[in-house]
């Protein structure tokens, strides 16, 4: 298996601008995560989504992000409008099976906002 | 929610030496502990975990240690080798809850 697969692997936008962030996870997972990396914050849970169905969505930061997942290989995060303060690496990572399972990740988005 | 507290920050050995990094949390539910290793450019992945009814696991060169009494766990990393440099992570989470990461250790190993 080809693991998480994500792109693009960089963005750089214009504050404003919408983005959005593409994520296939491992075939069979059933869970698939949504994370945002910085050097201030580490690693934060954004939005699990187990079955395709969004579980818990409270690490969203605020109403500008939103995902969504219309099938069992294919997710979105989209950001709109971007700000600055969004610029991060955003991980994409599936389990097996629920929350409390091994996760795999992506090699990552990293996005710039200017 | 659980805190998960990880240290050192930095770390550095020589090749062959063993490292150590710890982490503790807060949690007393909390029953699964992954370890990751991030590459520079690469996201996270797995390199050992350990469930709560365990007090110790071992994979080669590698090991991690509970202790549930005291709220913390290891990792052990013996004979180290310069492709053992890279970011590690320790996480904590109960049974239906999402993990909690620790703040990372950057290993560094010197040939």
């Amino acid at each position: 298996d080809a693991g998480v697969i994500q792109s693009p692997r960089h963005e750089v936008t214009e504050m404003g601008q919408e983005v959005t962030l593409r994520c296939k996870p491992i075939s069979g997972h059933n869970s698939l995560f949504w994370y945002r990396q910085t050097m201030m914050r580490g690693l934060e849970l954004l939005i699990y989504f187990n079955n395709n169905v969004p579980i818990d969505d409270s690490g969203m930061p605020e109403d500008r992000f939103s995902a969504k997942m219309p099938n069992a290989s294919f997710s979105t995060l989209k950001i709109q409008p971007s700000e600055p303060r969004d610029s991060a690496v955003y991980f994409c990572a599936s389990s097996l099976n629920g929350i409390n399972e091994k996760l795999f990740f992506g090699s990552g988005t990293q996005l710039s906002v200017l | 929610g659980e805190n998960v507290e990880q240290h050192p920050s930095t770390l550095s050995v020589q090749e062959g030496d063993s490292a150590v990094i710890k982490c503790t949390y807060s949690d007393s539910a909390s029953n699964y502990f992954p370890w990751y290793k991030q590459e520079l450019g690469k996201g996270p992945q797995l390199i050992i975990d350990i469930r709560s009814n365990v007090g110790e696991k071992k994979d080669q060169r590698i090991a991690v240690t509970l202790n549930k009494t005291a709220k913390h766990f290891s990792l052990h990393i013996t004979e180290t080798q310069p492709e053992d440099s890279a970011v590690y992570f320790c996480a904590a989470s109960t049974t239906g809850n999402q993990f909690y990461f620790g703040t990372g250790t950057s290993l560094t190993v010197i040939p």
